[in-house]
């Protein structure tokens, strides 16, 4: 079976400063990882996946991510943060070896990003 | 930018009554999900479908729940008789051919069972 873990509930930064977001991960096989990001009363939106090839990834909004293998992470990360990245993350993995599709979500992580 | 749409937005309903929650999944997606969230838990797989049958399905899922899709563009999911621990943010979703490709999810039906 397949599992995430964010460690942290929150995580807090002042604007300017670098964020991150820790994720790491349990499937058989390679995996598929994804991050979304949940805005107050809006849907998940995709912000980034890792599928295969370089370790670091890029999306939307200035994020990117690192997979590292030896450690099971997918660390969600930007250079600097901005007021409005505040919203509540969530990381996901698939079985990226098999034909299943379903989405194994971590317990997400609030960033609140201080003026 | 094409969307997954879902209706209603919100939906009080009495305990052991049948609810419908529908969705648009974008037009050219093959793959369609439900997922739930309940109030302040992590997002939970319920089924995934393709080809006008269930391809996945978690231990959730279970005879209660159905799903369908009645025509070219509505996907929906139907709980039989809804209980108390029913209540949940239920998000459609849906993705492209290509089994590396994204999950767009819409914005979701807050589902409240009385």
């Amino acid at each position: 079976a397949q599992s995430v873990a964010q460690p942290e509930d929150q995580v807090k930064v002042a604007e300017g400063n670098p964020l991150t977001v820790k994720c790491t991960y349990s499937v058989s096989g390679n995996p598929y990882l994804f991050w979304y990001v949940q805005y107050p009363n809006r849907g998940l939106q995709f912000l980034l996946k890792y599928i295969t090839g370089d370790n670091l990834v890029k999306g939307s909004y200035g994020f990117e991510a690192e997979f590292n293998k030896s450690q099971t992470s997918f660390h969600l990360k930007k250079p600097s943060a901005l007021v409005s990245d505040s919203a509540l993350y969530f990381c996901a993995v698939s079985p990226g070896d098999t034909g299943r599709r379903a989405l194994t979500f971590g317990s997400g992580t609030r960033l609140q990003v201080q003026p | 930018e094409p969307e997954v749409t879902q209706t209603p937005s919100h939906q009080v309903t009495q305990m052991g009554q049948e609810v419908i929650l529908r969705c648009v999944p974008i037009s050219n997606h093959l793959y369609f999900y439900w997922y739930r969230q309940i109030l302040g838990q992590k997002v939970e797989f319920l089924v995934s479908f393709y080809n006008n049958e269930i391809s996945e399905k978690s231990e959730i899922f279970d005879d209660q729940f159905s799903v369908e899709r009645p025509d070219g563009s509505n996907f929906t999911l139907k709980i039989r008789s809804t209980k108390l621990e029913d209540s949940a943010m239920y998000f459609c979703a849906s993705t492209g051919q290509g089994k590396n490709t994204e999950a767009f999810f819409g914005q979701g039906t807050r589902l409240t069972v009385v």
